[in-house]
């Protein structure tokens, strides 16, 4: 079974340029979440979604970040404009959201360079 | 704000030890535990979880948990170099289905 799917694995860009990261969750997977990692502040939810519904977006950064989930196989994280401290990795997971469970699987990661 | 701590290390380990990582936690409702497993340029892998207090063992990990002492372990046995990796902590948030993540501790197994 496929596990999650990320693309592209690296992009590089120049601030100010529009970057779009997308997303394929595991098959029969209601929940998805965009993390972003970097070495001072680790893994930072950004946001999170249930049954396609966005439920927690407070660790967005700011309105330059935006995240859509059109359908149950496939979400994207817009940067707009993007700045070079938006460079990081940048990671999506699924979870089958079980009643006592939450186990999350993660994606390869896409590496972002914002010069 | 619900915090989840972890030595950064490295702890340092030699082959065949037990590697002793540790983790503490703020929210008191918190019920679900899981320990990541993150290699150097790779994503995080999902190794154990852990829902009641006490210990539970896969293979050559085991998780411990105290809820009175908001506390999570996991203890390698016979530790291998190819264990060398950087564990994070990971804990729900009360009321949510949502993960907070320790920084992590790098644990370096040496030959």
């Amino acid at each position: 079974d496929a596990g999650v799917i990320q693309s592209p694995r690296h992009e590089v860009t120049e601030m100010g340029q529009e970057v779009t990261l997308r997303c394929k969750p595991i098959s029969g997977h209601n929940s998805l979440f965009w993390y972003r990692q970097t070495m001072m502040r680790g893994l930072e939810l950004l946001i999170y979604f249930n049954n396609n519904v966005p439920i927690d977006d407070s660790g967005m950064p700011e309105d330059r970040f935006s995240a859509k989930m059109p359908n149950a196989s496939f979400s994207t994280l817009k940067i707009q404009p993007s700045e070079p401290r938006d460079s990081a990795v940048y990671f999506c997971a699924s979870s089958p959201l079980y009643s006592t469970g939450f186990e999350q699987y993660f994606g390869p990661g896409t590496r972002l360079t914002v010069t | 704000q619900k915090e989840v701590e972890q030595n950064s290390g490295p702890l340092s380990v030699p082959e065949g030890a037990i590697a002793s990582l540790n983790c503490t936690y703020s929210d008191r409702g918190s019920q679900s535990f899981f320990w990541y497993r993150q290699y150097s340029g790779k994503s995080p892998e999902l190794i154990m979880s852990i829902y009641s207090n006490g210990d539970k063992e896969d293979g050559r990990f085991t998780a411990q948990l105290n809820k009175a002492s908001q506390y999570v372990s996991l203890l390698i046995r016979d530790s291998q170099p190819s264990d060398s990796a950087t564990y994070l902590c990971a804990v729900t948030n009360s009321g949510y289905s949502t993960l907070t993540f320790g920084k992590g501790t790098m644990l370096l197994v040496s030959p």
